[in-house]
């Protein structure tokens, strides 16, 4: 059984374009995350949610919206597309500060 | 100046060596550390966690924090082809905001 899971694998879209990524834990955590990994393999936190509350909102356009519809599940929504947006986009969840569970990524290609 | 520098390399060690990562930081507030490796095209995965100054042993691998320095590594042992990945440090003051290095690309030569 996966333990975070995210889809779509792969996304190719054009500028503009409104698109979604969806993800699922099966641990049974409170906290999940949304990460930007850039071309570079630079990490970076971008928005965190416990119990289905915003904990973390780091510095990300307004473009981008975390929803999270109950403890299991973070999504996240990006309006207009740009060519910067292209990156892996990682989902993770951890129940203690220690460990974080991250999911396979989720390769967005904005053209 | 990011808060968390690490050397990309990439860096290729023969099977068998000593491997030694490294990251430096600059906020004297983290206290948690950790070691994450990723292997290409998944996400990363937890290795080692050590909590302020000391040292750490699992196996092959050891980790070393030196606060004073601000400061931390990573050492892996009779190194081995299955080791080669991209290691990021990653560090937080005690919340769940993770700060994470850029990542070191290592590759063993079999």
């Amino acid at each position: 059984d996966t333990a975070v899971s995210q889809t779509p694998k792969y996304l190719v879209t054009q500028m503009g374009n409104d698109k979604s990524i969806k993800c699922e834990q099966n641990l049974g955590h409170d906290t999940m995350y949304w990460y930007k990994q850039d071309s570079k393999k630079f990490l970076k936190i971008m928005f965190s949610y416990n119990n289905k509350e915003l904990i973390i909102n780091e510095t990300v356009p307004n473009r981008f919206s975390p929803k999270s519809p109950d403890k299991a599940h973070l999504n996240l929504h990006i309006n207009s597309l740009e060519l910067g947006d292209s990156a892996v986009y990682f989902c993770a969840s951890s129940q203690s500060l220690r460990t974080q569970y991250f999911g396979p990524g989720t390769r967005l290609l904005v053209l | 100046q990011k808060e968390v520098e690490q050397d990309p390399g990439p860096l290729s060690v023969p099977e068998g060596a000593i491997v030694s990562l490294n990251c430096t930081y600059s906020n004297s507030a983290f206290q948690y550390f950790m070691w994450y490796r990723q292997y290409s095209r998944k996400g990363p995965e937890l290795l080692m966690y050590t909590y302020s100054s000391g040292n750490k042993e699992d196996g092959r691998f050891t980790a070393q924090v030196d606060k004073s320095s601000k400061y931390i590594s990573l050492f892996i042992r009779d190194s081995q082809p299955s080791d080669s990945a991209t290691y990021l440090c990653a560090m937080n003051v005690g919340n769940e905001k993770l700060t994470f290095g850029t990542g070191t690309r290592l590759t063993i030569i079999p």
